[in-house]
């Protein structure tokens, strides 16, 4: 199963609510990712796990609020977005922190916010 | 930060044709790699080509890397409509220290269109 899976895959908010973006992996991934895409943009890394600690976080604004409950499972906890915020998350998972390893991405989730 | 800069933007050939994707990039690298984003989707990894390499290939795809250039190149031969999708560019800058980050930097990408 090499397969990463993110829900909800879209999502629209206004900016007083409080919404959680998942993801999961059963591949023994010890390192999970979390990037922000913009429309005809590449994707841009806010923040990674490596066995379930947070090694980087880009700078991120803290309305985001990453979370790995476990191995397997990264969530990002959103509240207080602002309308620029509007963009497509992906997760992606890799063997482990290591630039040399192939990471794999889930599909994302749409997120537009009102 | 960005590191990596593709071109063209966007490539539009014909079904059978060969489509060549260059990208370009600021620092000494560890690695490069290639990924492949079909529209509003996620990511799917290509190859990975190491510094210390010249070329590698797997199965139409060919990859050239010219660390004296800071360069690497992206063949697609014998394109098919399923090949369309936008091609990203993504490096392992080194450290002072010869060293890694370990996350990837990601360049603008290029759009290629493969008519049928």
């Amino acid at each position: 199963d090499t397969e990463v899976t993110q829900t909800p895959k879209h999502l629209v908010m206004g900016m007083t609510n409080k919404k959680s973006l998942k993801c999961e992996q059963h591949m023994g991934h010890r390192a999970m990712y979390w990037y922000k895409q913009k429309a005809k943009k590449p994707p841009e890394l806010m923040f990674v796990y490596s066995y379930e600690k947070l090694s980087i976080n880009e700078s991120v604004p803290s309305r985001f609020s990453p979370e790995c409950p476990n191995s397997s499972l990264l969530n990002l906890h959103l509240h207080a977005l602002q309308p620029e915020d509007s963009a497509l998350y992906l997760c992606a998972s890799s063997q482990d922190f290591r630039s040399t390893d192939t990471q794999y991405f889930g599909p994302g989730t749409r997120l537009t916010v009102l | 930060s960005q590191q990596g800069e593709e071109d063209p933007q966007a490539l539009s050939i014909q079904e059978g044709e060969n489509a060549t994707m260059n990208c370009s990039y600021k620092t000494s690298i560890n690695n490069l790699q290639w990924y492949r984003q079909n529209s509003g989707r996620g990511l799917v990894h290509l190859i990975l080509i190491r510094s210390n390499e010249r070329e590698k290939h797997s199965g139409r795809l060919r990859v050239t890397l010219d660390t004296s250039k800071k360069s690497s190149s992206l063949l697609i031969t014998a394109s098919r409509a399923a090949d369309t999708a936008s091609y990203f560019c993504a490096t392992d800058p080194r450290l002072s220290y010869g060293g890694s980050q370990g996350n990837l930097i990601f360049g603008k990408g290029t759009k290629l269109s493969v008519k049928p």
